[in-house]
């Protein structure tokens, strides 16, 4: 069975004070790792999707790493807009669909 | 940009009644799901649609639960007989084989 899991499940962070997320997943057949952000009431908003191990995408100050077990969603000197969940998602082929499975979050609040 | 449309964005309904949750999914997408999220907690996967039917359903996705595409390009969701407990966010998904889920922003139930 595919599992994602994601920690912390909660991150307070200081305005400025750079750290990482992770997302670490069990499944087979994987066709790509997605980082979603999501507002409170709002749908996921996609962020990056990784395709194999190694691949590393950039956006503003987040930075997003992939290897064969794990992502890490990095955020450089984040802001207090940067508050909201994380979420980790990953796609694999089943039987001829696509199978998308998400991870709980992680929920992180960047205070001024 | 192409995008997910929901309607309705709220939806207020009695214990007991049918409710039917609409999508309007990316033109060109092949995979269509439904999430829910409970308020506070995590997305939860409901139902996999492909080649105009089901791929794969969780343990949420019971009797009272059905999907359909009528006309090949609204993709429904119908909740025969509410709960209380189904109140939540509804999000629609779709995806071709090469690109992220993308997400709606939701249809918010309120069971009463």
């Amino acid at each position: 069975e595919d599992q994602v899991t994601q920690s912390p499940e909660a991150l307070r962070l200081q305005e400025g004070e750079s750290s990482s997320l992770n997302c670490s997943y069990t499944v087979s057949g994987l066709r790509g790792l997605f980082w979603y952000r999501q507002d409170p009431g709002k749908g996921p908003e996609f962020l990056f999707t990784l395709y194999s191990a190694g691949e590393e995408k950039e956006k503003e100050r987040l930075k997003a790493t992939l290897t064969k077990k794990e992502s890490f969603l990095h955020i450089t000197a984040p802001k207090p807009e940067d508050s909201a969940t994380y979420l980790c998602a990953v796609q694999a082929h089943r039987g001829g669909y696509q199978k998308v499975t998400f991870g709980t979050g992680t929920k992180l609040q960047v205070i001024p | 940009e192409p995008e997910v449309t929901q309607t309705p964005s709220h939806q207020v309904t009695q214990m007991g009644q049918e409710v039917i949750l609409r999508c309007v999914p990316i033109s060109n997408h092949l995979y269509f799901y439904w999430y829910r999220q409970i308020l506070g907690q995590k997305v939860e996967f409901l139902v996999s649609f492909y080649n105009n039917e089901i791929s794969e359903k969780s343990e949420i996705f019971d009797d009272q639960f059905s999907v359909e595409r009528p006309d090949g390009s609204n993709f429904t969701l119908k909740i025969r007989s509410t709960k209380l407990e189904d109140s939540a966010m509804y999000f629609c998904a779709s995806l071709t084989v090469n690109t992220e889920a993308f997400f709606g922003q939701g249809t918010r139930l309120t069971v009463v």
